[in-house]
């Protein structure tokens, strides 16, 4: 079932400026993953955050988790172009051997 | 590393036929692996987890006589939707999950419609 909620729905910024998208679960849980999708495409793993970490980076990217409040938050620096795209969080509570609870994504479009 | 294949990569087909799209897990073995299914401008639902050597299951509301699921070896999963109807017509996505990792690495996707 779905169980996570991103906001904002939809956004719409100019290139450089930096991108902030959050996700909130009802659910405890094992990982928090970020993907990105674009148009018609397939997923791309963006990173993965564990539920006893609090905050993760990668690149331009910034994850954060809070457990006590059920919500995450994933930060873009210096956004591209190429960087729009529909962007979701996923959750799982056994790892590996669970399938995914996705949030409704994120649609960001970055302006040239 | 961890790349997943889907084919075919869109089909199209008539109203009471049978299709079967096959997710592959290139270079690594997966022991499980998931189908999702995504509605146009909506997000991704799991319908299925498929396991090598046994019986997928499905979540609650997927029918399992309608989407048959084969894992027959630790490289590749099959769906089959049999006796499609225009309301099955959808993205699938397959994911599979590398050793004892958590990531799930998906594939391309396979965009159904049936007419």
């Amino acid at each position: 079932s779905q169980q996570g909620e991103e906001d904002p729905q939809a956004l719409s910024i100019q290139e450089g400026e930096n991108a902030t998208m959050n996700c909130s679960y009802k659910t405890s849980i094992n990982n928090l993953q970020w993907y990105r999708q674009n148009s018609g495409r397939g997923l791309v793993h963006l990173i993965l955050i564990r539920s006893n970490e609090r905050e993760k980076h990668s690149g331009r990217l910034r994850v954060t988790l809070d457990t006590s409040k059920k919500s995450s938050s994933l930060l873009i620096t210096a956004s591209r172009a190429a960087d729009t795209a529909s962007y979701f969080c996923a959750t799982d509570s056994r790892g590996g051997a669970d399938g995914l609870t996705f949030g409704k994504g994120t649609h960001l479009i970055i302006q040239p | 590393g961890a790349v997943v294949s889907q084919h075919p990569s869109w089909v199209i087909c008539k109203s009471g036929t049978s299709v079967k799209i096959e997710c592959r897990s290139l270079d690594f073995q997966a022991t499980t692996m998931f189908w999702y299914r995504q509605f146009p401008k909506q997000s991704l639902m799991l319908m299925a987890t498929s396991n090598e050597g046994s019986k997928a299951t499905y979540e609650q509301g997927v029918e399992k006589d309608k989407f048959l699921i084969n894992h027959a070896s630790l490289t590749l999963s099959t769906l089959t939707v049999t006796s499609a109807h225009p309301e099955d017509s959808s993205f699938y996505i397959c994911s599979a999950v590398s050793g004892a990792g958590d990531t799930q690495y998906f594939g391309p996707g396979t965009r159904l419609t049936v007419l």
